[in-house]
């Protein structure tokens, strides 16, 4: 299976900062690139994605810049909100295969 | 947006048994579905890939008998875990696939409990 990082594994920040998430990923097949937002005992949701055709996407305070050559991709989220506390995960995608493989989360903790 | 359930939410059994978790798609027909693991604080391991109508792919490390799957219907799939043992004790979750190849929708996850 594809070999997925996230660094950092945590990440404590103050409400109104921005927070930068980054997953590097092997398998230079993957062209399909989410990010899960999960808080604790739910399922994953999924808050943003991009495909290979496109470098960055951006949803209102949430955005995802990808770097295929480099085999990474990230998201930033700006003026970040107690809400926005979770643990975010990547999960890229290679369509022929039709497999995610999650990378090993990073907590956001945004204190008030 | 397409809505799965899984049942049951929470499960506590003896060590030995086995417990049956069901996954359905309610309102849209999931012809692939996830299967899903998570200890505490660890990500989702992917444990396999069902299809409907045929057999499951196991990811490796996997015991494909000590974890059954069957993909009967295009609403539901269910996870056995046979013999189970305290170290089976997890979230499970599952996810389907949609018409858009990369959409999947997960399913709210079950909490397994082996004693």
């Amino acid at each position: 299976g594809e070999n997925v990082e996230q660094h950092p594994s945590t990440l404590s920040v103050q409400e109104g900062d921005s927070a930068v998430i980054k997953c590097t990923y092997s398998d230079s097949a993957s062209n399909y690139f989410p990010w899960y937002k999960q808080e604790l005992g739910k399922r994953p949701q999924l808050i943003i994605d991009i495909r290979s055709n496109v470098g960055e996407k951006k949803d209102q305070r949430i955005a995802v810049t990808l770097n295929k050559t480099a085999k990474h991709f990230s998201l930033h989220i700006t003026e970040t909100q107690p809400e926005d506390s979770a643990v975010y995960f990547c999960a890229p995608m290679a369509y022929n295969f039709n497999k995610f493989y999650f990378g090993s989360g990073t907590k956001l903790n945004v204190k008030p | 947006g397409a809505v799965v359930s899984q049942h049951p939410s929470r499960v506590i059994c003896k060590s030995g048994t086995s417990v049956k978790i069901e996954c359905r798609s309610l309102d849209f027909q999931a012809t692939t579905m996830f299967w899903y693991r998570q200890f505490p604080k660890q990500s989702l391991m992917l444990m396999a890939t069902s299809n409907e109508g045929s057999k499951a792919t196991y990811e490796q490390g996997v015991e494909k008998d000590k974890f059954l799957i069957n993909h009967a219907s295009l609403t539901l799939s269910t996870l056995t875990v046979t013999s189970a043992h305290p170290e089976d004790s997890s979230f499970y979750i599952c996810s389907a696939g949609g018409l858009v190849i990369e959409t999947q929708y997960f399913g709210p996850g079950t909490r397994l409990l082996v004693l």
